[in-house]
């Protein structure tokens, strides 16, 4: 089982939709989760960070979070052409002195104009 | 937000050279840089992490005597692939965590290796 599961996609929602963006995790014992946007050929960039089960929201975007799951997920609500991209989800590992961040694959949106 | 530098953005070197790759942070101390590589519509993979001022730590699979990874100071690790052969031609990024933000960490631009 990978560390981080992602539906590589491609997602393609019509632009104005929400776009639902999900991860799954094997270590029960993280306490960090990331969503990561790429376009292509560029270095990822930090959209949300989330550390609590439930929701969390900044702008169009919201996370959420089920420990007990082992689940977090990203909306994108009024979708648009620009949101077009790689979203990746990371984890922090735990492991001696060091955290390390953890990636899955990745989940290709396409939004539709 | 914080600022991670890498250079250079682009590289080609022939077979058998060696290239270096500079990571810094512009305006945060790091304790702590990861080196990650990312082949076309693949995740990044974790090569190694760096810590200021002792050894790397290499994932497993990587080899440390082909990747070698300096973090001199705590604003800059350096990479360098050596004696790159055509299989070494990837996207490599690193990864800076600020000191006072335990658990995020910000990305460089990445550099695009070709190996001719």
């Amino acid at each position: 089982q990978k560390e981080v599961e992602q539906n590589s996609g491609p997602l393609s929602v019509p632009e104005g939709a929400i776009a639902s963006l999900n991860c799954t995790y094997s270590d029960r014992g993280s306490q960090s989760f990331f969503w990561y946007r790429q376009y292509s050929g560029k270095s990822p960039e930090l959209i949300m960070s989330i550390y609590s089960n439930g929701d969390k929201e900044d702008g169009r975007f919201t996370a959420q979070l089920n420990k007990a799951s082992q689940y977090v997920s990203l909306l994108i609500r009024d979708s648009q052409p620009s949101d077009s991209a790689t979203y990746l989800c990371a984890v922090n590992r735990y492991g001696g002195a060091t955290n390390k961040l953890i990636f899955g694959t990745g989940t290709l949106l396409a939004v539709q104009p | 937000g914080a600022v991670v530098s890498q250079h250079p953005s682009r590289v080609i070197c022939k077979s058998g050279t060696s290239v270096k790759i500079e990571c810094r942070s512009l305006d945060f101390q790091a304790t702590t840089m990861f080196w990650y590589r990312q082949f076309p519509k693949k995740s990044l993979m974790l090569m190694a992490t760096s810590n200021e001022g002792s050894k790397a730590t290499y994932e497993q699979g990587v080899e440390k005597d082909k990747f070698l990874i300096n973090h001199a100071s705590l604003t800059l690790s350096t990479l360098t692939v050596t004696s790159a052969h055509p299989e070494d031609s990837s996207f490599y990024i690193c990864s800076a965590r600020d000191k006072g933000l335990s658990t995020e960490a910000f990305f460089g631009q990445g550099t695009r290796l070709t190996v001719v």
